[in-house]
This record gives structure tokens, C-alpha cells and sequence, in this order.
């Protein structure tokens, strides 16, 4: 089934671990992005890839890394955990940067610091 | 900066018609989006408005107004699984999305 799919679905983590959350699209969509959903907040925007190969800094881009080797996988890296990095981490796609039409989310990282 | 105002609940009975509004920021905009969302769910696309006027997909319609900053999402024949989030979603001058904190729909039989 076409779509995004993200790893790990859930995670518990210690304060100042590393840890990688993985996105991998298959439908060629050229833009990537991470968000973070918080309660009672809007999605917040960590970072974006127009294109493999580039890659942008969102609203909320301090603690997190992103890295773009292709167009199918864009992962999230937080190299240092912080309790403040709580959340629930959204990975979408969509046909290319600057469209109008629909963003494609992946089911969701629920991400704990402690 | 952006700021993107919905209610943060509502209830309505099945069967019923319920309307939740969205303002925004009328500089910089290229589009107003909403999107449903179950709980412990992703985000799922409903519509897309970038002229003045009411967009209708099946149940579900969408209205905008540029000149006052306004949008709504209409739903009518309301149904029990109609139960989710619904967000609110400006795309600004840079082709970037600012979210509203999203309006949670409590359907009751």
C-alpha cells in the first residue's frame, strides 16, 4: 500500500540519548517534512526537504537534525533528548514544494523523554 | 507572527449540521486547508480553498472569505464516525502551512 510509513511508533527515552526516527515515502513525492503535535498547539513545522538533496530549518528546528540521501527516506534525528522533545512526531510528503495540494502523513511517532 | 483561531470544541447530535470556523491572518496567504483527524490518528486531507466562496464535497463543504480572514468547514448529516479533530491550515507567502490548534467534534446520539 502506498503511503509513509514511520519507525518507531512509540518510543521511551532517557534524557540525553540519541535517537532517529525514520520516514520512508514510496510515492516519489519530491517535499518532505517533520512535524511535532503538542496539546492544545497547532502542528509545528521541525524541518523540511524541498528535494532530495536539501534540506530546510521549520519553526521549531533546535535539537532536531534531518538528513535527505534520496527522495523515498527522510529521518529525524534528536541528538540529545530533552523532556521538552515529548511529543507526538508527524512525518508528511507531498508531490513537490510549494503545492497547493495535500499533505500525506505518516501514522505518527509518539516520542516520551524522561 | 501567524496566528490561526478555532474553537477548541464542539458538540452536535447525529443527524445535525455543525459549522466550525477558522480566522486567520489575511497577509501572506496563498490557500486555507482543512484536515480531519481520528484520535491517535494522522491527518487526512478534506479540502482546499484559495477563492471567495463555498467549496461542497459530498457532507462535507468548505467556505472562504479573503477580505475578512475567514473560513469555515460545514458538515451535515452528522454521523458518529464525524468524531475527530478538525484543523485549520493556512499556507503562507512561502508555501508553508501555519496550523490551528484544532477543534475537537463531539458527535452524541
Amino acid at each position: 500500500i502506498a503511503g509513509i510509513t514511520q519507525a518507531p511508533t512509540s518510543q521511551i527515552l532517557a534524557a540525553g540519548r540519541r535517537m532517529t526516527l525514520r520516514c520512508t515515502q514510496d510515492m516519489r513525492h519530491n517535499a518532505m517534512y517533520w512535524y511535532r503535535q503538542d496539546l492544545g498547539l497547532g502542528l509545528r513545522l521541525i524541518h523540511y526537504s524541498n528535494t532530495a538533496g536539501t534540506t530546510g530549518k521549520g519553526e521549531v528546528p533546535d535539537g532536531y537534525s534531518v538528513s535527505r540521501a534520496n527522495t523515498d527516506d527522510f529521518p529525524l534525528t534528536l541528538a540529545s533528548a530533552v523532556p521538552s522533545q515529548t511529543s507526538v512526531y508527524f512525518c508528511a510528503s507531498s508531490e513537490k514544494s510549494g503545492d497547493t495540494g495535500e499533505l500525506f502523513f505518516g501514522e505518527g511517532s509518539r516520542l516520551t523523554v524522561l | 507572527g501567524q496566528n490561526i483561531d478555532q474553537p477548541t470544541e464542539m458538540t452536535a447530535t447525529e443527524g445535525a449540521i455543525v459549522q466550525i470556523n477558522c480566522t486567520y491572518q489575511t497577509s501572506g496567504f496563498n490557500g486555507l486547508f482543512w484536515y480531519q483527524q481520528h484520535a491517535g490518528e494522522a491527518p487526512t486531507f478534506l479540502s482546499y480553498n484559495v477563492l471567495d466562496g463555498l467549496e461542497e464535497k459530498g457532507r462535507f463543504s468548505s467556505f472562504l472569505s479573503r477580505s475578512k480572514g475567514y473560513s469555515y468547514l460545514l458538515l451535515k448529516e452528522l454521523q458518529m464516525k464525524d468524531s475527530a479533530s478538525y484543523l485549520c491550515a493556512q499556507m503562507d507567502s512561502n508555501y508553508q502551512l501555519i496550523w490551528g490548534a484544532g477543534t475537537k467534534l463531539i458527535i452524541k446520539p
